[in-house]
C-alpha cells in the first residue's frame, strides 16, 4: 500500500541553525501539506501547496519557513534559523481530494 | 484555537463492547469531517470521513455520525478489538484543504 514517508525521523539541531525536513507524498497524489505537533498540544496545520505554490498557510508559517518541490518526487520544508519553540513532531501530508494522508512525523529538537 | 474539540481526555471500554468518542465544533463553515488514528512514533492514520451532505457513514466496524444543528459528530467502533487501542483525532475542513484537529482522545480497550 502507498504511504508517506519523511526523513529523517529525528534531528537535532543547534538553536539558529538551518533544518531541511524531507517528505516523500504518494506518487499520485497532488495537494501536499506540513503540520506540526507540539508536545502535548494539538496537530496544527503549516502550509498546504498545490501546483507547485503555496495554498494557504497559518500565522505559524512566517519567513523563517519555506517549503519546496525540487522535483517530482520530494516535498522539503525548511526552517532558516531554528528557535527554541520550534521543537515539534512535524508531519508531511498528501492528497487526491479530502481524505489526507500522513507519513511518520520528524522529530525535531532544538537545543 | 477551540473551533474542534474532543472534551473526552480518555475512554476505557472492554473487548466486543462499543466506543463511542465524541467531537464538537464551532465553525459553521467546516464542511467535511474526519477520525484519525494515532500510535506513538507514528503519524495520523485516515479512519473514516462524512461530508456535510450526510448524516451517517460506515466502513467496516466504524460508524461516523454527523448531527449538523448540534455541531457535533461521533465516531463508534463496534465491536471493540485491543488493537483500536490508541489516540482519535477528529478533524475538520471547509473552504480549503487544512485540517483542524481536535486534542484526541484517548481509547483504551480492555481485554
Amino acid at each position: 500500500e502507498p504511504e508517506v514517508t519523511q526523513t529523517p525521523s529525528h534531528q537535532v539541531t543547534q538553536m539558529g541553525q538551518e533544518v531541511i525536513l524531507r517528505c516523500v507524498p504518494i506518487s499520485n497524489h497532488l495537494y501536499f501539506y506540513w503540520y506540526r505537533q507540539i508536545l502535548g498540544q494539538k496537530v496544527e496545520f503549516l502550509v498546504s501547496f498545490y501546483n507547485n505554490e503555496i495554498s494557504e498557510k497559518s500565522e505559524i508559517f512566517d519567513d523563517q519557513f519555506s517549503v519546496e518541490r525540487p522535483d517530482g518526487s520530494n516535498f522539503t520544508l525548511k526552517i532558516r534559523s531554528t528557535k527554541l519553540e520550534d521543537s515539534a513532531m512535524y508531519f508531511c501530508a498528501s492528497s487526491v481530494s479530502d481524505e489526507q494522508f500522513f507519513g511518520p512525523g520528524t522529530r525535531l529538537t532544538v537545543l | 484555537d477551540q473551533q474542534v474539540k474532543q472534551n473526552s481526555p480518555s475512554l476505557s471500554v472492554q473487548e466486543g463492547r462499543i466506543s463511542i468518542l465524541n467531537c464538537d465544533y464551532t465553525n459553521s463553515m467546516f464542511d467535511y469531517f474526519l477520525w484519525y488514528k494515532k500510535y506513538p512514533a507514528e503519524g495520523p492514520t485516515f479512519l473514516i470521513s462524512i461530508s456535510s451532505i450526510k448524516d451517517k457513514n460506515e466502513d467496516g466496524r466504524f460508524t461516523v455520525f454527523l448531527n449538523k444543528s448540534a455541531k457535533h459528530l461521533s465516531l463508534h467502533i463496534v465491536p471493540s478489538q485491543p488493537g483500536d487501542s490508541a489516540v482519535y483525532f477528529c478533524a475538520a475542513s471547509g473552504g480549503g484543504n487544512k485540517l483542524v484537529f481536535g486534542a484526541g482522545t484517548i481509547l483504551r480497550v480492555k481485554s
